[in-house]
């Protein structure tokens, strides 16, 4: 597609379960992102992926998350044991090499999760 | 973490008037960006300037840079109401790839 793509774009969860989220990036993009955004708050930074490699895992709130990329392409963020303080959008980013060389993030339009 | 911090945290004025934000920031960094998100919505970019620029143009849009002063602002000249959204700014940490965002400031401009 012609931008950042993530699904689902909503999901409703029980407190406990696992959850899924997935981003397909824009193609030939190498550099991809994940934030998390609390309502009516700023972005969180997540974590980020240079091709497969995930150089820096440092903004993970805790060890029921994580997150893979495979082929240089498709990533996902997955949340164990769901919490109700998981709840808010997760958005994903993509740039074509990485913030030092061309700057922009293009961004989807986020997942948001709510945790009952 | 947060890097950048902006102010105001929100912000209201009438169509056609200017609106200023403001951005620190903490560590040395390559570039610093400002994006916008209408409610709801992913984020969009605006504008990069690079730390060696100190100020940058685009349409209504003006941004200054000075790293002396670890701050940013950003203009937008003759509001309209569709300028209404949140504007974040965002830099690179220590010169890595990692993209830190501001807290944001939330703009309304009424018709």
């Amino acid at each position: 597609g012609a931008g950042v793509s993530q699904s689902p774009s909503n999901k409703v969860t029980e407190k406990g379960k696992d959850v899924e989220l997935r981003c397909d990036p824009i193609s030939g993009h190498t550099a991809l992102y994940w934030y998390r955004q609390s309502l009516g708050q700023g972005l969180e930074f997540l974590i980020y992926f240079q091709g497969n490699s995930a150089p820096d895992k440092s903004g993970l709130p805790s060890d029921r998350f994580s997150a893979e990329r495979t082929g240089g392409s498709v990533s996902t963020l997955t949340i164990q044991r769901t919490q109700q303080e998981d709840s808010a959008v997760y958005l994903c980013a993509s740039s074509p090499q990485g913030i030092p060389n061309t700057g922009e993030l293009f961004f989807g339009e986020g997942s948001r999760l709510t945790v009952l | 973490s947060q890097q950048g911090e902006e102010d105001p945290q929100a912000l209201s004025i009438q169509e056609g008037e200017n609106a200023t934000m403001n951005c620190s920031y903490k560590t040395s960094i390559n570039n610093l960006q400002w994006y916008r998100q209408n409610s709801g919505r992913g984020l969009v970019h605006l504008i990069l300037i690079r730390s060696n620029e100190r100020e940058k143009h685009s349409g209504r849009l003006r941004v200054t840079l000075d790293t002396s002063k670890k701050s940013s602002s950003l203009l937008i000249t003759a509001s309209r109401a569709a300028d209404t959204a949140s504007y974040f700014c965002a830099t690179d940490e220590d010169n890595t790839d990692k993209l830190i965002f501001g807290t944001g400031t939330r703009l309304q401009v009424f018709p």
